[in-house]
């Protein structure tokens, strides 16, 4: 079966540090791999995704970056974070549909971020 | 993303009763609906979906309608449990897997 890990589950980093977040998958291959982030009272937001190894699309201007090394890894980043950026992130993958049809995206448990 | 809205941010139901979830739409270019669960600190998870061809879909004690000419889409919980109790979300899926949030309905089932 395919499990989503995603590390750390908390995090507090103060303004202008970097961040690393790290996310992996098992038991699938050649999936669709996508960071989201739910701000404080809102929803959850896309922010990247990638449909293969070195390709990323952003969805927003931001402070961040993604990158996918390998086919089930997944990393987002940041070379100095902003208060702006706390919030819960969470990873997530999808089948790799050839059109759309109705795929659900399976997501980590996420990563609680607190910018001091 | 405001293609999609849920207008009611809580919904307070008794254990046993239904609980009717909705959400409104603008755009009618949509690929399909999902619903998905939250609870506190977790990852999302999938609920059930429907595609934009279809006007029902129906999984055990949830079923989802779709009302293209009203633009709107809602989810039947029955009979309601307290387990149910969570955030629901109705994202939009458009191409790649990609899911585009409202704010969510605060659900909670009281014994």
């Amino acid at each position: 079966s395919q499990t989503i890990h995603q590390w750390p589950a908390t995090l507090v980093q103060p303004v202008g540090s970097p961040l690393s977040l790290e996310c992996t998958v098992e038991g699938t291959s050649n999936p669709n791999l996508y960071w989201y982030r739910q701000a404080a009272g809102r929803g959850l937001q896309l922010l990247f995704y990638s449909v293969g190894i070195g390709q990323i699309s952003s969805e927003v201007p931001q402070n961040l970056s993604a990158s996918r090394p390998q086919d089930r890894q997944f990393i987002l980043s940041s070379k100095k974070l902003l208060l702006s950026d706390s919030g819960f992130y969470l990873c997530a993958w999808s089948v790799h549909p050839n059109e759309p049809r109705n795929t659900e995206a399976f997501f980590g448990q996420g990563t609680r971020l607190t910018v001091v | 993303d405001q293609q999609v809205k849920q207008n009611s941010p809580s919904l307070s139901v008794q254990e046993g009763r239904i609980s009717i979830l909705n959400c409104d739409y603008t755009n009618s270019m949509f690929d399909y609906f999902l619903w998905y669960k939250k609870y506190p600190a977790e990852g999302p998870t999938f609920l059930i979906s429907i595609s934009s061809i279809k006007d029902k879909n129906e999984d055990g004690r949830f079923t989802v309608f779709l009302n293209k000419s009203a633009k709107h889409l809602s989810l039947h919980i029955v009979p309601s449990q307290p387990g149910d109790s969570a955030v629901y979300f109705c994202p939009r899926g458009s191409t790649l897997g990609r899911l585009y949030f409202g704010r969510g309905t605060q659900l909670t089932v009281w014994p």
